[in-house]
């Protein structure tokens, strides 16, 4: 079965940088590019970037550019996120979505479980 | 960069009661829209896609309607399970920005 498996919980202090994984199995790695959402209460969902698992090709949301890489290891199917100078706004939960690359009416139909980031001195 | 603007950001209902949040492209998206369900402390769940889409799995109750910039999500018989806040998104090329969330009380 299709599953999205996040790294755990961290504890960041201001400035720091944190990567969160997102190990995928049961599909084609390739076939589905991977997205990062981030929540935060009271501000909703936030879309940050994508990466296509084929090619590495990244898009990032205007917010986040040159503040976030997204990159992923296809020898383990496995997408990571890094957030760099992060404040105590970045505190949220991160969510890794998967959307079929094949298929452009696709939205996100498997997502990973969330990972919290807390940003405190 | 498309802004999505959701209303009304929250409601309140009754069991039974048909439900509708709107969401508006401030440019066209064609049909590449997504509504999502998102429960307290929960992974959000795919509603509908393609902006009138059921996804598998999903109650007959929830639909999906609109093209172009103005779209709707309709839940014909409130039940107290949908309480949650819901998000559209639309999607494909550019960023694949949400709107701001509707939160459905009970």
């Amino acid at each position: 079965q299709v599953q999205l498996v996040q790294s755990g919980a961290e504890i960041k202090k201001p400035g720091a940088s944190v990567k969160v994984s997102c190990k995928t199995s049961g599909y084609t790695f390739i076939d589905y590019h991977i997205h990062w959402v981030r929540w935060a209460p009271g501000q909703g969902l936030e879309w940050m970037g994508w990466i296509s698992s084929n090619k590495g090709d990244t898009n990032y949301a205007q917010k986040y550019q040159g503040r976030v890489t997204i990159t992923r290891d296809t020898s383990i199917n496995t997408v990571y996120m890094e957030l760099r100078s992060l404040t105590s706004d970045d505190t949220a939960v991160f969510f890794c979505a998967r959307d079929d690359s094949r298929d452009p009416l696709n939205a996100y139909d498997f997502w990973g479980q969330g990972t919290v980031v807390t940003v405190s001195s | 960069d498309i802004q999505m603007t959701q209303s009304p950001s929250y409601l309140s209902a009754s069991v039974g009661d048909r439900v509708t949040i709107t969401c508006r492209a401030s440019q066209g998206t064609g049909n590449s829209l997504a509504w999502y369900q998102q429960k307290p402390g929960k992974v959000p769940q795919l509603l509908i896609y393609a902006a009138s889409t059921l996804q598998p799995g999903v109650p007959s109750r929830f639909s999906g309607s609109g093209s172009g910039t103005d779209f709707t999500l309709t839940i014909s018989s409130l039940q107290p399970e949908d309480a949650a806040s819901y998000y559209c998104q639309r999607y494909g090329r550019g960023p694949w920005t949400f709107g701001q969330g509707t939160k459905v009380e009970i």
